[in-house]
């Protein structure tokens, strides 16, 4: 799988948008981009994927950009309970039996009153 | 839904004992379970890949007689820490892939346990 590659930290002010960049500048063209994020001492919470699309849920909207080497997670309005680490992950989605989630160092998103 | 468990969500153990901990889907069938640890401040770390009715597969440097895993069922996989030592405590993760992508080509997704944190004295 591709490496991704996400700053270490970011602060954000509660109500804010949160903006979390990650480079692939390796993705192939069937990979997917995947965020998830960990609050501490939970399991990661799948957030979002997507392909070369765009895509918005409840939770935040992803921006992938033409060429795919990079994206940015956004979060429209930060809250508190969104401070966790973020993780930015490329995939083959359509892949059986061997695991294909790869968690690297994330960012340490923390969001200010 | 896709809800994964984990049991116990905590545990505290002597030194030398050994320590079992259940991951459980819910509401779906798992076919491959994973199990994960994590160290404090650092990421998820892969440990085995746990498939129904077969033997786990291992992580190169992660014990296989010190990590037993059983899949002995679609819904419940266990992971047993034997003789643990105060450098095994860590936070566990376990995940369960379920089959989506009816209406298209079909494709696997991991959701993810609570993680059960664990400390050996």
């Amino acid at each position: 799988d591709a490496k991704t590659t996400q700053p270490p930290s970011m602060d954000c002010a509660e109500g804010r948008a949160a903006n979390l960049p990650c480079n692939h500048s390796t993705i192939s063209g069937n990979e997917y981009v995947y965020w998830y994020r960990q609050i501490h001492s939970q399991g990661p919470q799948y957030i979002i994927h997507g392909l070369k699309n765009n895509e918005t849920n409840e939770m935040a909207s992803l921006i992938i950009t033409e060429d795919r080497k990079s994206s940015t997670l956004i979060l429209p309005h930060a809250t508190l309970r969104d401070t966790a680490v973020y993780y930015c992950i490329v995939r083959l989605r359509y892949q059986t039996g061997a695991n294909n989630l790869f968690f690297g160092t994330g960012t340490r998103l923390t969001v200010i009153p | 839904g896709a809800v994964v468990s984990q049991h116990p969500s905590w545990v505290i153990c002597k030194s030398g004992t050994s320590v079992k901990i259940e991951c459980r889907s819910l509401d779906f069938q798992a076919t491959t379970m994973f199990w994960y640890r994590q160290f404090p401040k650092q990421s998820l770390m892969l440990m085995a890949t746990s498939n129904e009715g077969s033997k786990a597969t291992y992580e190169q440097g992660v014990e296989k007689d010190k990590f037993l895993i059983n899949h002995a069922s679609l819904t419940l996989s266990t992971l047993t820490v034997t003789s643990a030592h105060p450098e095994d405590s860590s936070f566990y993760i376990c995940s369960a892939t379920k089959q989506l992508g009816r209406a298209g080509p079909s494709y696997n997704e991991q959701f993810f346990g609570p993680g059960t944190r664990l400390t050996v004295l």
